[in-house]
């Protein structure tokens, strides 16, 4: 079964540090890139990172850039987020989930989506 | 920076009516949008890639159609396990990066 299972969230006061973890089975982890998605309390989804299948090519949504670092270890089949100098309005549900790449018919043009998703593992940040 | 936007915020509709959601871009994301369907306390599940390729497993009364700015998700018949809430999301080349719409809740009228 193809399976995504997040761990690591928690409590922490503003300004603290966090490192999430994703561990994925059932499929060959080092083929697939990997996002991190979370959800605030109520609110919509908000893409946070990518990572390549290679780690050569890393991406951060704005909000995040320069506090949060994504990684992964393929002989674990795990990917990782480390969560620095945490807000409040860093407090949400954390998703980790594979990209799904397709071509399209424009050469050198693909298809992006998210189609395996973990349960999501919530983090508090809070004084 | 693309900004999604979705409407109705808000559909309500009966059970085995048709319902109509929209998404458009800031500007032109070519095909370049996936549907995702959320129920409460779970995970988004991939409906449709591409803007109109259903993800595997999908029922085909989902379908997805657009290009570039406006895009649209139709569900034909709509059956109970349908009322969720309706994201969708672009990928753009650059700035890279995903950006999600609102969402669109379906309940039950």
């Amino acid at each position: 079964e193809v399976q995504l299972v997040e761990s690591g969230g928690g409590l922490v006061q503003p300004g603290g540090s966090l490192r999430l973890s994703c561990a994925a089975s059932g499929f060959t982890f080092s083929s697939y890139s990997m996002n991190w998605v979370r959800q605030a309390p109520g609110k919509g989804l908000e893409w946070v990172s990518y990572i390549s299948s290679s780690s050569s090519t890393i991406y951060y949504a704005d909000s995040v850039k320069g506090r949060f670092t994504i990684s992964r270890d393929n002989a674990k089949n795990s990917l990782y987020l480390q969560m620095n100098s945490l807000r409040d309005e860093d407090t949400a549900v954390y998703y980790c989930a594979r990209v799904v790449v397709v071509p399209a018919a424009i050469p050198n043009y693909y298809y992006y989506g998210m189609d395996v998703w973990g349960q999501g593992t919530t983090v508090t940040v809070s004084s | 920076e693309i900004v999604m936007t979705q409407s109705p915020a808000t559909l309500s509709v009966s059970p085995g009516e048709r319902a109509t959601l929209s998404c458009r871009a800031s500007q032109s994301v070519s095909s370049n949008l996936a549907w995702y369907q959320q129920k409460p306390g779970q995970a988004p599940r991939l409906l449709i890639y591409g803007a109109s390729t259903r993800a595997t497993g999908i029922p085909a009364r989902f379908s997805g159609s657009g290009s570039g700015t406006e895009f649209t998700l139709t569900i034909s018949s709509l059956q109970s396990e349908d009322f969720a809430v309706y994201y969708c999301q672009q990928y753009n080349n650059w700035p890279p990066g995903f950006t999600f719409g609102p969402g669109t809740k379906v309940d039950i009228k």
